[in-house]
Protein backbone atom coordinates (compact mmCIF):
# COMPACT_ATOMS: atom_id res chain seq x y z
CA UNK A 1 0.00 0.00 0.00
CA UNK A 2 1.52 3.93 -0.72
CA UNK A 3 1.49 6.07 1.62
CA UNK A 4 3.34 8.03 4.42
CA UNK A 5 5.16 6.20 7.25
CA UNK A 6 5.98 8.42 10.38
CA UNK A 7 7.88 6.76 13.17
CA UNK A 8 8.24 6.84 16.27
CA UNK A 9 4.14 7.37 17.12
CA UNK A 10 5.62 8.59 20.57
CA UNK A 11 8.86 10.13 21.49
CA UNK A 12 9.59 11.59 25.25
CA UNK A 13 12.80 13.32 24.75
CA UNK A 14 14.84 14.83 27.81
CA UNK A 15 16.34 18.28 28.22
CA UNK A 16 19.08 19.11 25.98
CA UNK A 17 18.81 16.14 24.02
CA UNK A 18 18.44 16.14 20.28
CA UNK A 19 16.27 13.07 18.61
CA UNK A 20 15.11 12.47 14.96
CA UNK A 21 11.55 11.91 13.49
CA UNK A 22 11.84 10.07 10.73
CA UNK A 23 9.03 10.28 7.49
CA UNK A 24 9.07 7.79 4.64
CA UNK A 25 6.98 7.66 1.66
CA UNK A 26 6.19 5.45 -1.02
CA UNK A 27 4.04 7.39 -3.19
CA UNK A 28 6.59 8.76 -5.54
CA UNK A 29 5.79 12.61 -4.59
CA UNK A 30 8.63 15.24 -4.76
CA UNK A 31 7.56 17.59 -2.52
CA UNK A 32 7.82 16.79 1.38
CA UNK A 33 6.80 19.09 4.57
CA UNK A 34 6.86 19.06 8.65
CA UNK A 35 4.39 20.75 10.31
CA UNK A 36 3.92 21.06 14.03
CA UNK A 37 0.21 20.96 15.61
CA UNK A 38 0.13 22.30 19.28
CA UNK A 39 -3.28 21.67 21.43
CA UNK A 40 -6.18 23.50 19.99
CA UNK A 41 -3.95 25.25 17.17
CA UNK A 42 -3.50 24.76 13.55
CA UNK A 43 -0.64 22.98 12.07
CA UNK A 44 2.39 25.26 11.77
CA UNK A 45 5.59 25.01 8.79
CA UNK A 46 8.91 23.91 10.00
CA UNK A 47 10.63 22.86 6.38
CA UNK A 48 9.47 21.28 3.40
CA UNK A 49 11.65 20.32 0.18
CA UNK A 50 10.71 20.39 -3.23
CA UNK A 51 12.95 18.20 -4.44
CA UNK A 52 16.01 15.88 -3.36
CA UNK A 53 19.03 17.61 -1.63
CA UNK A 54 17.14 20.64 -1.03
CA UNK A 55 15.21 22.42 1.13
CA UNK A 56 13.51 25.69 2.49
CA UNK A 57 12.72 26.80 5.77
CA UNK A 58 8.75 27.07 7.31
CA UNK A 59 7.31 29.53 9.50
CA UNK A 60 9.29 27.91 12.70
CA UNK A 61 12.53 26.30 11.52
CA UNK A 62 14.65 27.44 14.69
CA UNK A 63 15.77 24.70 16.71
CA UNK A 64 15.02 22.15 13.74
CA UNK A 65 17.06 20.50 11.27
CA UNK A 66 16.28 18.24 8.32
CA UNK A 67 17.79 16.37 5.13
CA UNK A 68 16.80 15.21 2.28
CA UNK A 69 19.16 12.61 0.52
CA UNK A 70 17.01 10.33 -0.76
CA UNK A 71 12.89 11.05 -2.65
CA UNK A 72 11.77 8.99 -0.51
CA UNK A 73 12.95 10.23 3.32
CA UNK A 74 12.67 13.82 5.03
CA UNK A 75 13.79 13.24 8.98
CA UNK A 76 13.50 15.94 10.76
CA UNK A 77 15.36 16.47 13.82
CA UNK A 78 14.56 18.71 17.12
CA UNK A 79 17.77 19.86 18.33
CA UNK A 80 18.37 21.00 22.21
CA UNK A 81 18.07 24.41 20.84
CA UNK A 82 14.28 24.04 20.36
CA UNK A 83 12.94 25.09 23.59
CA UNK A 84 9.86 24.20 23.82
CA UNK A 85 9.69 20.88 21.48
CA UNK A 86 6.26 19.21 23.20
CA UNK A 87 3.84 18.84 20.37
CA UNK A 88 2.41 16.85 17.77
CA UNK A 89 4.98 16.86 14.21
CA UNK A 90 3.17 15.67 10.92
CA UNK A 91 5.10 14.64 8.17
CA UNK A 92 3.27 15.24 4.51
CA UNK A 93 3.86 14.48 1.01
CA UNK A 94 2.75 16.23 -2.31
CA UNK A 95 3.21 15.94 -5.82
CA UNK A 96 5.25 19.11 -7.59
CA UNK A 97 3.19 18.55 -10.91
CA UNK A 98 0.02 20.15 -10.82
CA UNK A 99 0.54 20.26 -7.23
CA UNK A 100 -1.77 23.77 -6.45
CA UNK A 101 -4.61 21.18 -7.58
CA UNK A 102 -3.55 18.16 -5.22
CA UNK A 103 -3.62 17.54 -1.97
CA UNK A 104 -1.26 16.91 0.73
CA UNK A 105 -1.28 13.02 2.67
CA UNK A 106 -0.08 13.08 5.98
CA UNK A 107 1.43 10.51 7.81
CA UNK A 108 -0.18 9.47 11.02
CA UNK A 109 2.18 11.95 13.20
CA UNK A 110 4.53 11.69 15.93
CA UNK A 111 4.19 12.88 19.53
CA UNK A 112 7.01 14.31 21.02
CA UNK A 113 7.24 15.21 24.86
CA UNK A 114 10.05 16.43 26.76
CA UNK A 115 10.60 15.03 29.88
CA UNK B 1 -3.61 39.57 10.31
CA UNK B 2 -3.09 35.54 10.18
CA UNK B 3 -3.08 34.69 6.68
CA UNK B 4 -6.02 31.78 7.38
CA UNK B 5 -8.39 32.82 9.51
CA UNK B 6 -11.14 30.03 11.39
CA UNK B 7 -13.26 30.61 14.35
CA UNK B 8 -12.27 27.98 16.47
CA UNK B 9 -15.56 27.36 18.18
CA UNK B 10 -16.86 24.88 18.82
CA UNK B 11 -19.98 25.13 16.56
CA UNK B 12 -22.61 23.10 17.68
CA UNK B 13 -25.96 21.61 15.61
CA UNK B 14 -27.78 18.62 16.05
CA UNK B 15 -28.22 15.57 13.89
CA UNK B 16 -29.45 16.22 10.78
CA UNK B 17 -28.32 19.98 10.30
CA UNK B 18 -26.45 21.77 8.18
CA UNK B 19 -23.41 22.38 9.46
CA UNK B 20 -21.75 25.63 7.82
CA UNK B 21 -17.77 26.84 8.39
CA UNK B 22 -15.86 29.64 7.49
CA UNK B 23 -13.05 30.47 6.53
CA UNK B 24 -11.15 34.14 5.31
CA UNK B 25 -7.75 34.50 4.00
CA UNK B 26 -5.45 37.77 3.34
CA UNK B 27 -3.65 37.15 0.41
CA UNK B 28 -5.70 37.57 -2.98
CA UNK B 29 -2.87 35.53 -4.68
CA UNK B 30 -4.01 32.31 -3.13
CA UNK B 31 -4.28 29.60 -5.84
CA UNK B 32 -6.48 26.70 -4.27
CA UNK B 33 -8.17 26.46 -0.85
CA UNK B 34 -8.24 22.66 0.72
CA UNK B 35 -10.44 21.20 3.39
CA UNK B 36 -9.02 18.69 5.67
CA UNK B 37 -11.03 17.11 8.94
CA UNK B 38 -9.07 16.10 11.68
CA UNK B 39 -10.03 14.08 15.03
CA UNK B 40 -8.45 14.02 18.38
CA UNK B 41 -5.27 12.71 18.20
CA UNK B 42 -5.15 11.95 14.12
CA UNK B 43 -3.59 13.37 11.26
CA UNK B 44 -5.66 15.50 9.00
CA UNK B 45 -7.54 13.72 5.80
CA UNK B 46 -8.63 15.50 3.11
CA UNK B 47 -12.32 16.43 2.71
CA UNK B 48 -11.84 18.28 -1.03
CA UNK B 49 -10.07 21.53 -2.63
CA UNK B 50 -11.52 24.23 -4.78
CA UNK B 51 -9.58 26.42 -7.17
CA UNK B 52 -12.79 28.36 -9.15
CA UNK B 53 -15.21 30.65 -7.76
CA UNK B 54 -18.35 29.60 -6.99
CA UNK B 55 -19.74 26.08 -5.13
CA UNK B 56 -18.11 22.19 -5.69
CA UNK B 57 -20.25 19.59 -4.24
CA UNK B 58 -19.22 15.92 -3.06
CA UNK B 59 -21.80 13.84 -1.36
CA UNK B 60 -23.03 15.77 1.34
CA UNK B 61 -20.56 18.32 1.37
CA UNK B 62 -20.34 21.41 -0.70
CA UNK B 63 -17.05 23.79 -0.69
CA UNK B 64 -17.95 27.80 -1.71
CA UNK B 65 -15.27 30.19 -2.80
CA UNK B 66 -15.51 33.75 -3.19
CA UNK B 67 -11.90 35.11 -4.20
CA UNK B 68 -13.13 38.58 -4.87
CA UNK B 69 -14.38 38.80 -0.76
CA UNK B 70 -11.77 36.41 -0.47
CA UNK B 71 -13.84 34.07 1.76
CA UNK B 72 -13.51 29.79 1.54
CA UNK B 73 -16.66 27.99 3.58
CA UNK B 74 -17.58 24.48 4.07
CA UNK B 75 -21.31 22.91 4.08
CA UNK B 76 -21.84 19.43 5.98
CA UNK B 77 -25.79 18.44 4.88
CA UNK B 78 -27.14 16.12 7.25
CA UNK B 79 -24.56 16.33 10.01
CA UNK B 80 -23.75 13.42 11.36
CA UNK B 81 -22.36 12.52 15.13
CA UNK B 82 -19.42 10.56 13.15
CA UNK B 83 -18.97 14.63 11.89
CA UNK B 84 -17.96 15.61 15.14
CA UNK B 85 -14.36 16.43 15.09
CA UNK B 86 -11.72 19.62 13.81
CA UNK B 87 -11.86 21.11 10.57
CA UNK B 88 -9.11 22.76 8.78
CA UNK B 89 -8.95 24.78 6.52
CA UNK B 90 -5.49 25.45 4.35
CA UNK B 91 -4.53 27.24 1.37
CA UNK B 92 -2.06 27.09 -1.54
CA UNK B 93 -0.32 30.26 -2.79
CA UNK B 94 1.27 29.10 -5.56
CA UNK B 95 3.92 31.46 -5.79
CA UNK B 96 6.82 32.45 -3.17
CA UNK B 97 6.01 29.18 -0.20
CA UNK B 98 5.23 26.43 -2.54
CA UNK B 99 3.22 24.44 0.74
CA UNK B 100 -0.41 24.54 2.71
CA UNK B 101 -0.72 27.34 4.69
CA UNK B 102 -3.14 26.32 7.38
CA UNK B 103 -5.55 27.87 9.33
CA UNK B 104 -6.44 27.09 13.15
CA UNK B 105 -9.47 24.86 12.78
CA UNK B 106 -13.06 25.14 13.88
CA UNK B 107 -14.48 22.85 16.09
CA UNK B 108 -18.01 20.82 14.81
CA UNK B 109 -19.80 18.99 17.15
CA UNK B 110 -23.02 17.47 15.91
CA UNK B 111 -25.69 16.86 18.74
CA UNK B 112 -27.35 13.25 18.86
Amino acid sequence: DGGITQSPKYLFRKEGQNVTLSCEQNLNHDAMYWYRQDPGQGLRLIYYSQIVNDFQKGDIAEGYSVSREKKESFPLTVTSAQKNPTAFYLCASKPVLGTANTEAFFGQGTRLTVV
Amino acid sequence: QKEVEQNSGPLSVPEGAIASLNCTYSDRGSQSFFWYRQYSGKSPELIMFIYSNGDKEDGRFTAQLNKASQYVSLLIRDSQPSDSATYLCALYRGTGRRALTFGSGTRLQVQP
